[in-house]
């Protein structure tokens, strides 16, 4: 079946401006994770949604950032008044309740000019 | 926070050879999990690693969950030009919803 994905694949911004990113979840699957990988670094977590509870929000970097994961599937990652520190590839993975293996989306490299 | 170390960083080998990586961690993981990272793409998991102990391999893949619940190795055998890229180890501590991540090690094989 389809594996998770996301939208634009790339975005170019200026600073200042807000950006919206989107991520399809592998169907069926109740978990949704974003994560942000910098140039030549690991992946640091953003925000978790499982199923209808509240999401985990402890990784969101300040309060520019924002997501919501409308009827239980689609998914949006907002960044407000971006700055070029928040240029890097922003990742979405799915997986099933148990959440323990993830399935990543190819990402979206954002570049904030 | 959560610390992740993995090594090496990188390796430059010659296609043949047998590879090597791990990953420990500052506290209990309930899983493990080994992904690769190819250019412009996102991480693909290679292989997961649910129990203490477990041996796992995925054809010239394989990987353990080490028995102290605190690390994790990756073995390629046999190398092959398509296996370079960036391998990832990941894992949940006990009571966390996301996976923790290492830094990657940065595989170049050589024909």
């Amino acid at each position: 079946g389809a594996g998770v994905s996301q939208s634009p694949s790339n975005k170019v911004t200026e600073k200042g401006k807000d950006v919206e990113l989107r991520c399809d979840p592998i169907s069926g699957h109740t978990a949704l994770y974003w994560y942000r990988q910098s140039l030549g670094q690991g992946l640091e977590f953003l925000i978790y949604f499982q199923g209808n509870s509240a999401p985990d929000k402890s990784g969101l970097p300040s309060d520019r950032f924002s997501a919501e994961r409308t009827g239980g599937s689609v998914s949006t990652l907002t960044i407000q008044r971006t700055q070029q520190e928040d240029s890097a590839v922003y990742l979405c993975a799915s997986s099933d309740s148990r959440g323990y293996t993830q399935y990543f989306g190819p990402g979206t490299r954002l570049t904030v000019l | 926070g959560q610390q992740l170390n993995q090594s090496p960083q990188s390796m430059f080998i010659q296609e043949g050879e047998d590879v090597s990586m791990n990953c420990t961690s500052s506290s209990i993981f309930n899983t493990w999990l080994w992904y690769k990272q190819d250019p412009g793409e996102g991480p693909v998991l290679l292989i997961a690693l649910y129990k203490a102990g477990e041996l796992t391999s995925n054809g010239r893949l394989t990987a353990q969950f080490g028995i102290t619940r605190k690390d994790s190795f990756l073995n390629i055998s046999a190398s092959i030009p398509s296996d370079v890229g960036i391998y990832f180890c990941a894992g949940h501590p006990t009571g966390a919803n996301n996976l923790f991540f290492g830094t990657g090690t940065r595989l170049t094989v050589i024909p």
